[in-house]
This record gives C-alpha cells, structure tokens and sequence, in this order.
C-alpha cells in the first residue's frame, strides 16, 4: 500500500515568514495530493490540493508543488500569520489490499506561528 | 463539511464494553470513512465503505467494526477486542472514491476515553 512521509513534525516560524512542509510518497501511481489543516480539537479541513497533471497549484498565500519524478509534494505558506497556527496533514491516494484505493495520510506537522 | 454529523462528541467507556459512535451524512456522499487519530500518529484508516452494503478493512480495523445499511449513515462499533481504544474517531465522506481525486471532508469528530 502507499506510504506517505512528512516532515518536520513541528515547525515554528516567526509571523511574516514562510513555512515550507515536505512529503514523500510511495506509489508511483498515486495522481491526487491534498492538504489538510487541522487547528486544536477541530476537524481537518482541505486548504489545498494538487492532481498529478500539474507541477504547481497557488491559492493566495498558500501554494502546493508536486514532483512526480521524485515522488515528493510540498505545501508552502507565505507571509504567514498566527492564524496559521494548526497541524497539516498531506495525504496521497493509495491502492489497499482490498483492491479499492484511498488516501493515506502524513503523521502531520505542527506549525507556530509567533508574533 | 456541515453535511456530516457524529455522535457523541464525548465518550467514555468502561473496560470490557462495546460502544457504537454515530456518523451520519447528509450529502449524498457514496464513500465514507473511519479514521482514528492519536497524538504524533496522524490519521489512520479503521474502515471505509465505497457503496451501500459493502465495506473494507483499513490499516487498522481489529477491534472495530462497521455497517453501511444506508448510504447517508456509517456507523463504528469500538468493541472490547480493541485493546487501547481512548482517541479522537473522525467519520469522513467523499462524492466517489477517493482514487477519483475526490475531496474527503470530515466530520467534527468524537473523543473517546477507556475509564
């Protein structure tokens, strides 16, 4: 089945910076890559997401980049606020023994974002 | 995400019990899932179901089960095999199957703890 990786597991930055998480997946054949923020005791909620077909995806200050070659994505924040603060989840889609496919998720970053 | 309603928000449970968390969605949603979320672990798949009546086992399903009688409702039963029940359960659902590049959107969430 797929494996994704993600990292780094915390991440703090000062307000104003840019924020980068990386993942690595393991299934050549995984075409669909979101992201997930997930604030404190909340459910995650998809910010972002990339589809194999293309190299780069930007949404305002949040932009998501995917090479398929290396079998890696990243989400990159800029300009970041203390708002930003949450953990982020990549996730990509993978076939399971039972034949039928679904995603896999990172471990999740969390991210701190200071004034 | 407004669409997916779980129940009870707050659980707790005596060593030995079965309890059945609810998930119900009112988005005409196909797949659904179960996902079981522990501190530095990430989101972990315990079931999904892609139609009614059909169901597969995740990455984690011993000690859990499910039933898809109806397409709107997905409940989880944590019974007493799971040996280390206390998390945060999230009850997802997605339009199609996720392989499909279909969004995944969640539930609120309910926490369950072991006393």
């Amino acid at each position: 089945g797929e494996n994704v990786e993600q990292h780094p597991s915390t991440l703090s930055v000062q307000e104003g910076d840019s924020a980068v998480i990386k993942c690595t997946y393991s299934d050549s054949a995984s075409n669909y890559f979101p992201w997930y923020k997930q604030e404190l005791g909340k459910r995650p909620q998809l910010i972002i997401d990339i589809r194999s077909n293309v190299g780069e995806k930007k949404d305002q200050r949040i932009a998501v980049t995917l090479n398929k070659t290396a079998k890696h994505f990243s989400l990159h924040i800029t300009e970041t606020q203390p708002e930003d603060s949450a953990v982020y989840f990549c996730a990509a889609v993978g076939l399971m023994n039972s034949g039928y496919s679904t995603l896999t998720f990172g471990k999740g970053t969390m991210l701190l974002v200071s004034p | 995400d407004g669409g997916i309603t779980q129940s009870p928000k707050y659980l707790f449970r005596k060593e030995g019990q079965n309890v059945t968390l609810s998930c119900e969605q009112n988005l005409n949603h196909d797949a659904m899932y179960w996902y079981r979320q522990d501190p530095g672990q990430g989101l972990r798949l315990i079931y999904y179901s892609q139609i009614v009546n059909d169901f597969q086992k995740g990455d984690i399903a011993e000690g859990y089960s499910v039933s898809r009688e109806k397409k709107e409702s997905f409940p989880l039963t944590v019974t007493s095999a799971q040996k280390n029940p206390t998390a945060f359960y999230l009850c997802a659902s997605s339009i199609l199957a996720a392989s499909s590049g279909n969004t995944i959107y969640f539930g609120e969430g309910s926490w369950l703890t072991v006393v």
